[in-house]
């Protein structure tokens, strides 16, 4: 089946500084990616989507400048952290949807 | 308003039982999707089921069937012969086919977190 990989699986860093998590889709094209944001205990929300090619589109309430969305190739979406804060610790994880939706393995953001 | 509504928190069935986690949804589209995913305490979100609006017979995988009853607009997922390894977060999602931009994206439940007994 299709899969999508996310890198890191965790990763700690020091307040201040920006962060770069990457979505890739192995064995299919992914025009449309997806990430979302879990906090411990609650549902996924989506933050953004991102189309190849073009700018993404962020949902109500998200800082694009914060959260910078590129989709530079079909088969890979990156979404950096900008001047990372603790309140920004978080699961991010991304989809993609060849049909039904794949999901990467997530990432553990803690910023200390 | 909510798209999907889990309304089980906490779960709890002994193995080898049956389970029914509970899912309702909320749409006007004609057509769309409903997912099961499973997430255990790694964090991965693991596909269980899929279950299309136009689908006339419930889906099943394995030990996993979705009971979807359209006019109620529910979807719950039914765990026969529970192991002690399905204890995680269950979530239900939907996807609307219509929707433009959007398309593609996901609706999800708060979840059930289903522990499973020896």
């Amino acid at each position: 089946g299709a899969v999508v990989s996310q890198h890191p699986s965790r990763v700690i860093c020091k307040s201040g500084t920006s962060v770069k998590i990457e979505c890739r889709s192995l064995d299919f094209q992914a025009t449309t990616m997806f990430w979302y944001r879990q906090f411990p205990k609650q549902s996924l929300m989506l933050m953004a989507t991102s189309n190849e090619g073009s700018k993404a589109t962020y949902e109500q309430g998200v800082e694009k400048d914060k959260f910078l969305i590129n989709h530079a190739s079909l088969t890979l979406s990156t979404l950096t952290v900008t001047s990372a804060h603790p309140e920004d610790s978080s699961f991010y994880i991304c989809s993609a949807t060849p049909g039904q939706a794949f999901f990467g393995q997530g990432t553990r953001l803690t910023v200390v | 308003a909510q798209k999907i509504t889990q309304t089980q928190p906490g779960m709890f069935v002994q193995e080898k039982e049956a389970v029914t986690l509970d899912c309702t949804y909320d749409t006007s589209d004609q057509s769309y999707g409903l997912f099961w995913y499973k997430q255990p305490s790694s964090g991965e979100m693991i596909f269980l089921i899929y279950q299309g609006s136009y689908d006339e017979q419930n889906a099943t995988e394995g030990r996993y069937s979705l009971n979807f009853q359209k006019a109620r607009k529910s979807a719950n997922l039914v765990i026969s012969a529970s192991q002690l390894g399905d204890s995680a977060m269950y979530f239900c999602a939907m996807r609307e086919v219509d929707r433009g931009s959007t398309l593609g994206r996901l609706y999800f439940g708060r979840g059930t977190q289903l522990t499973v007994w020896p």
